[in-house]
Parts: structure tokens; C-alpha cells; sequence
């Protein structure tokens, strides 16, 4: 089984800022890979899958990048309604099913 | 507008069962694999299990195998989820999602809470 392992746990930031969250796997996960927003009490949000293509309607500001065991979700200037957590997330063929990391919050400083 | 829209969560107790139903619309519902993700109360996301689209591949976490099905009615536009034997650890929000080519989740419904509770 493949486990995605998330960093940092939580990071702490100003609007305006860049943000780098990262995203590890045991082993390599090809560019299967996606990053969700979630803020409270909502349902996750699709950023960007296949490790660096935005989802509709997503902001420039988001962007993905990476492949095989190491990915990397930046926002490249904070807004105030960016502050969530943030979920990576692969699929596997064998055995068959998804897996996400155990999430960034991104809170502000 | 794709919406997915989940019911059937409650208060169970241990060993008792639950069915919960998604409601799709907006999209050609028999076109897609979909998915059960679950959050537990302050934990992160897992998936649960995933239906093809005409039902013949059905796949699970291995946490639920044995005890959860998936299904799904192609003609009500509806997913389903039969959770059997509950546990307190199976306490969550269950989302329903659509997952298309590619290995993600590109809509969610709001999710709906089960608590198993004596």
C-alpha cells in the first residue's frame, strides 16, 4: 500500500505570502496525483490533479508540480479565503483504491 | 451544475446497519465510477470503497470488506452505500463522489454524519 505522507503538519502564514506544501510517497505514484481544499464544516474542494493540472474554475495562483514520490502544491500569493487544509491524493491500480496524505492546515500568521 | 447529494446518516448503535443514498444530477450519472469517502470527527480523509459504472467492479478499504456494499441504480441516478455490523470507529461524515478518468474526486456532495453510539 502506498502512503502519502504530507509536510509541514501545519504551516503558519501572512496574506500576501507563498506557500509550498509538500506531498511524499512511499513509492512512485507516476502523476497520479491530486490536492483538495477543505475548509470547515465544507466538503473538499479539487485543486489540481494529474500533479499539475488546475481543476475548473481554480485560481493561477494555486499550482501543482512534481512526479514519481515527490509533489509539491504552491500558492503563489495568500488570500484570506486560502487559509484550509490541504489533502494529497493518488490512486493505485493494485491493489485497487486511493489513498490520501494526513493533511497540511495552512493557518495565518 | 454536477450535484451530489447524500441522506440516510444517524445515530446507530454497535452492530446495527445503515443505508445511506447519494442523489446525483447534472451529469450523465451512468458514465462515471463513484466513490465513499469518509472523515472521521477532526481526522482526515479515507476512501471507502468505489462502483464501476455499470456495477460489475466494485471495490473496498479493507476496514469495511465484509461488512459494506456499494451499489448503485443507473436509472434513479442514485449511489448507495449498505453498512453493515458498525463499529464506533465507522463514525463520520460520509461524502459520495464522482470519480472520473484519472484517479480523483472532481465533485462532492455536502456529506451526511453517521455516529455509532450505544
Amino acid at each position: 500500500e502506498i502512503v502519502l505522507t504530507q509536510s509541514p503538519a501545519t504551516l503558519s502564514l501572512s496574506p500576501g505570502e507563498r506557500a509550498t506544501l509538500s506531498c511524499r510517497a512511499s513509492q512512485s505514484v507516476s502523476s497520479y496525483l491530486a490536492w483538495y481544499q477543505q475548509k470547515p464544516g465544507q466538503a473538499p474542494r479539487l485543486l489540481i490533479y494529474d500533479a499539475s493540472n488546475r481543476a475548473t474554475g481554480i485560481p493561477a495562483r494555486f499550482s501543482g508540480s512534481g512526479s514519481g514520490t515527490d509533489f509539491t502544491l504552491t500558492i503563489s500569493s495568500l488570500e484570506p479565503e486560502d487559509f484550509a487544509v490541504y489533502y494529497c491524493q493518488q490512486r493505485s491500480n493494485w491493489p485497487p483504491g486511493y489513498t490520501f496524505g494526513q493533511g497540511t492546515k495552512l493557518e495565518i500568521k | 451544475e454536477v450535484q451530489l447529494v447524500e441522506s440516510g446518516g444517524g445515530l446507530v448503535q454497535p452492530g446495527g446497519s445503515l443505508r445511506l443514498s447519494c442523489a446525483a444530477s447534472g451529469f450523465t450519472f451512468s458514465s462515471y465510477w463513484m466513490s465513499w469517502v469518509r472523515q472521521a470527527p477532526g481526522k482526515g480523509l479515507e476512501w471507502v470503497a468505489n462502483i464501476k459504472q455499470d456495477g460489475s467492479e466494485k471495490y473496498y478499504v479493507d476496514s469495511v470488506k465484509g461488512r459494506f456494499t456499494i451499489s448503485r441504480d443507473n436509472a434513479k441516478n442514485s449511489l448507495y452505500l449498505q453498512m453493515n455490523s458498525l463499529r464506533a470507529e465507522d463514525t463520520a461524515v460520509y461524502y459520495c463522489a464522482r470519480a472520473p478518468p484519472g484517479g480523483y474526486f472532481d465533485y462532492w456532495g455536502q456529506g451526511t454524519l453517521v455516529t455509532v453510539s450505544s
